[in-house]
């Protein structure tokens, strides 16, 4: 059964770099998203990408992210200079629209 | 901004026993998912409802969207070990894909 994968599966970085989180969904799927997780806490939406653009995006996507599909099977989420608050599960679903998102395993990102 | 309450949020029960959990909107949904995480994982999902009053069932799994689409529960039957998780619910709203999910029920199974 075909399944949503991201890597790395756990990132560690200094607070002030640069991170790519990487996610390749379900390969007939149109729709692309991005939520993270804050330990102990919902799942909370960020981003949802269609047609090589973002559709729609939370009050948690500022400057400092942004997400591009590079490749026809790629989808990544790029924080530009990370904060300590930024440290969470990160998860990428997909879909071919409509309302069954699939979701990764995550990315445990932790900022020291 | 447009909240989903879950409850409760823990429960212990014994392995065989049925379990029932809700969730709970002051906002209107128009789908209802539920899922279940386990630790270090993402989400699974269970169950997808789609119309008012519509019951889902999913082996030992049902779920129903409430007449009010503003509620939605779920039930386990004859839980077992590996029911243990958080299970979440999730739902969407006119216009949009994004979820906007639950606060999550922790179940334990004790055997």
């Amino acid at each position: 059964e075909p399944e949503v994968t991201q890597t790395p599966s756990h990132q560690v970085t200094q607070m002030g770099q640069e991170v790519i989180l990487r996610c390749v969904p379900i390969s007939n799927h149109l729709y692309f998203y991005w939520y993270r997780q804050i330990l102990g806490q919902k799942v909370e939406f960020l981003v949802s990408f269609y047609n090589n653009e973002i559709s729609e995006k939370s009050e948690i996507f500022d400057d400092q992210f942004s997400v591009e599909r590079p490749d026809g099977s790629n989808f990544t989420l790029k924080i530009r200079s990370t904060k300590l608050e930024d440290s969470a599960m990160y998860f990428c679903a997909s879909n071919r629209g409509g309302n069954e998102q699939f979701f990764g395993p995550g990315t445990r990102l932790t900022v020291l | 901004g447009q909240q989903l309450n879950q409850s409760p949020q823990s429960m212990f029960i014994q392995e065989g026993e049925d379990v029932s959990m809700n969730c709970t909107s002051s906002s209107i949904f128009n789908t209802w998912l539920w899922y279940k995480q386990d630790p270090g994982e993402g989400p699974v999902l269970l169950i997808a409802l789609y119309k008012a009053g519509e019951l889902t069932s999913n082996g030992r799994l049902t779920a129903q969207f409430g007449i009010t689409r503003k509620d939605s529960f779920l039930n386990i039957s004859a839980s077992i070990p590996s029911d243990v998780g958080i299970y979440f619910c999730a739902g969407t709203t006119s216009g949009t894909y994004k979820y906007i999910f639950g606060t999550g029920t922790r179940l334990k199974v004790l055997a």
